[in-house]
């Protein structure tokens, strides 16, 4: 079926370590993955996105990974910061069902100074 | 611009009640798409659209209404409230599946409804 799930709902790092947030999907259609982090009381915010062409892509201190033979991705955030304490999900666009974005569950990342 | 704008901000309702929730774009995005979050959990689709006139239902469609007269606007009904629609309700939007266009969704602030 369609589902988009995460391995660990929380995730407790210390400030300046890397963190890493893993979700495993199940369609083999998906084309289109995204990354959002979710603060408390706020909306989904776009971190990242990726496409099923590829296997990694960075930003400015976030990096995705794609691998699709297993259907995982995941996000690394390097010296992460208080800042970065928030829910994150991956998503994951079904072009073959109109376009719809699907959420997975969800992890928290608490960050300790 | 003011992105994707949600209201009201807070909501309660009785039993039965029936109410619309509110959400623009000003972003002239095609797609845009109702959510609802529950404690604890992630975002589950109600409703989406991928343009004006064209609305299909996502993962949990029971109990709400969609329409979409114009590409700005999207608004979700709630035909008779139950305490089981007690949520945050999120809408988003995005320019939709084209070769060079983000695809990533862009959220409102969301309403948080509470049914008594």
């Amino acid at each position: 079926g369609e589902s988009v799930g995460l391995h660990l709902p929380t995730l407790s790092v210390q400030e300046g370590d890397n963190s890493i947030i893993n979700c495993a999907y199940s369609n083999s259609a998906s084309d289109y993955f995204i990354w959002y982090k979710q603060e408390s009381g706020k909306g989904p915010q776009f971190i990242i996105d990726i496409r099923s062409n590829m296997d990694k892509r960075q930003g400015q201190r976030v990096t995705v990974l794609l691998n699709k033979t297993v259907k995982h991705l995941s996000l690394q955030i390097a010296a992460t910061q208080p800042g970065d304490s928030a829910v994150y999900f991956c998503a994951e666009i079904l072009y073959n069902q109109g376009g719809k974005l699907i959420f997975g569950q969800g992890t928290e990342l608490s960050v300790k100074p | 611009n003011a992105g994707v704008t949600q209201t009201p901000k807070f909501q309660v309702l009785k039993t039965g009640q029936s109410m619309t929730l509110q959400c623009a774009q000003d972003m002239n995005h095609e797609y845009m798409s109702w959510y609802r979050q529950d404690p604890g959990m992630g975002l589950r689709l109600i409703h989406y659209s991928v343009g004006a006139g064209i609305t299909d239902q996502g993962e949990v469609p029971n109990g709400y209404n969609v329409s979409r007269s114009t590409t700005e606007d999207f608004p979700l009904r709630l035909l008779s409230a139950a305490p089981s629609q007690t949520s945050v309700y999120f809408c988003a939007s995005s320019y939709g599946a084209g070769v060079n266009y983000n695809y990533g969704y862009t959220f409102g602030s969301g309403t948080r409804l509470t049914v008594v």
